[in-house]
């Protein structure tokens, strides 16, 4: 399967750990999205790379929260001093930069519960 | 930014249509898609339109665009009940690389 592939898909730990996601976009995908998505709402945007750069980060993102895309393939989000607020399935997407439509192809997500 | 708003649930029966309705506030949007997300998997594209067109069909998925009300649907006919899942709007401006998702329409068919 060459979709986009996220781990861990689950995620328990207590409040004041630290997590981190990863996220293997489609090889050839050059834009990378992380959302997160709570019970009962849509995907909500938090950062955005086109290739290894950072290019756009909602307000979402607090300071404990960090991305980052080394070398323009895969993808981590790193949660620091967890809070129970934090508790939500953590999407990643994909897509071309030079695609016509702007779909998103989205992994399966990680599940974060914080105790 | 981009706001866009769903009706939560949808109850139909097996064989009949479904209407999923959306609204969104950027009167900038360029692309406006439909995203299905089944239990345990990621979101999926079903369809997308553009904003100069009123109308896309594709087998049994109709989307209408009223550009004037910021008023989009989505019809699926002849529902089954593989067509359970939830229903996701996004629109994305012309200048921006970033959907904005609505909540979500909660399908159920029923036999």
């Amino acid at each position: 399967d060459t979709g986009v592939s996220q781990n861990p898909r689950h995620k328990i730990t207590k409040r004041g750990q630290n997590v981190t996601f990863r996220c293997d976009p489609i090889s050839e995908h050059n834009r990378l999205y992380w959302y997160r998505q709570t019970l009962g709402q849509g995907p909500e945007f938090l950062t955005y790379f086109q290739n290894e750069a950072q290019l756009e980060k909602s307000r979402l993102l607090s300071d404990r929260f960090s991305a980052e895309r080394p070398k323009g393939s895969f993808s981590t989000l790193e949660i620091q001093r967890t809070e129970q607020g934090d508790s939500a399935m953590y999407l990643c997407a994909s897509s071309l930069a030079n695609s016509v439509t702007g779909e998103l192809f989205f992994g399966e997500g990680s599940r974060l519960t914080v105790l | 930014g981009e706001d866009v708003e769903q009706s939560l649930f949808l109850s139909v029966r097996e064989g009949d249509s479904s209407v999923i309705n959306c609204t969104y506030t950027d009167s900038s949007s360029t692309y406006l898609y439909w995203y299905k997300q089944e239990p345990g998997a990621g979101l999926q594209l079903l369809t997308y339109i553009f904003s100069n067109m009123d109308m896309k069909q594709d087998q049994r998925l109709t989307v209408l665009l009223n550009k004037k009300d910021k008023h989009l649907s989505l019809r699926i006919a002849d529902t089954q009940t593989g067509d359970s899942a939830i229903y996701f709007c996004a629109g994305k401006s012309g200048g921006s690389y970033i959907p904005t998702f609505g909540r979500g329409t909660s399908l159920i068919v029923h036999p």
